[in-house]
């Protein structure tokens, strides 16, 4: 069974600092692995999608690594923004089957 | 936007109803999911449909019955429920089997 961790579950940073967000994996078998960014009482929106076969992916200032055979992923936002103030969900996929970390909730203080 | 639409988006149902939480995906997409997101836990999958099929059903009580019509709709019909039912209740779909996951913004949930 696929287990996920995310670390810290929470973080609160000054505009304009650098923000680094954890996930870990437990069955490196995966498809790929998924970023989410989700509000308070929203859905989710994906962030980024890192197949197995990729080290890492980059959109504006979000990038993400993924090192399949220690089972981590990590998320940078650079020069965080408060509208980046959210909660952040890793998912890894095996097979059908997407299994979520807890989140991290993000707080960026103007 | 994200092409996949949830129908209604507050639910407020006695322990004794029946009702049925609708979700529609524009993105043409063959796999649809149903996930609970509980407070302080993570997401939990619920069903998953690829292609009109269930393919997985993770041990979800019999009060809550999915059907999937055709691809594009996808419903979880709701009865006898209880208060720890209550929850934020979210469909996505995906192209396949490992690909990028679109959700919807979700049905809260709450059994009185």
């Amino acid at each position: 069974k696929q287990e996920v961790t995310q670390i810290p579950a929470a973080l609160s940073v000054p505009e304009g600092e650098n923000l680094v967000l954890n996930c870990s994996f437990t069955d490196s078998a995966i498809y790929n692995l998924q970023w989410f960014r989700q509000d308070p009482g929203k859905g989710l929106t994906s962030l980024l999608l890192i197949q197995s076969s990729q080290r890492e992916q980059t959109s504006g200032r979000l990038n993400a690594s993924l090192d399949k055979s220690s089972g981590r992923s990590t998320l940078y936002i650079a020069a965080s923004q408060p509208g980046d103030s959210a909660t952040y969900l890793c998912a890894a996929s095996n097979d059908y089957k997407l299994s979520f970390g807890a989140g991290t909730t993000v707080t960026v203080r103007a | 936007e994200t092409g996949v639409t949830q129908t209604p988006r507050h639910l407020v149902m006695g322990m004794t109803n029946k009702k049925s939480l609708k979700c529609e995906q524009h993105l043409g997409h063959n796999a649809m999911y149903w996930y609970k997101q509980s407070a302080k836990k993570p997401l939990e999958l619920m069903f998953v449909y690829s292609l009109e099929e269930r393919v997985e059903n993770n041990s979800v009580p019999s009060r809550f019955s999915p059907e999937c019509p055709n691809s594009s709709h996808l419903f979880l019909h709701l009865h006898t429920l209880q208060p720890e039912d209550s929850a934020l209740y979210l469909c996505a779909s995906s192209l396949n089997r490992g690909h990028e996951a679109f959700f919807g913004q979700g049905t809260r949930l709450t059994v009185v």
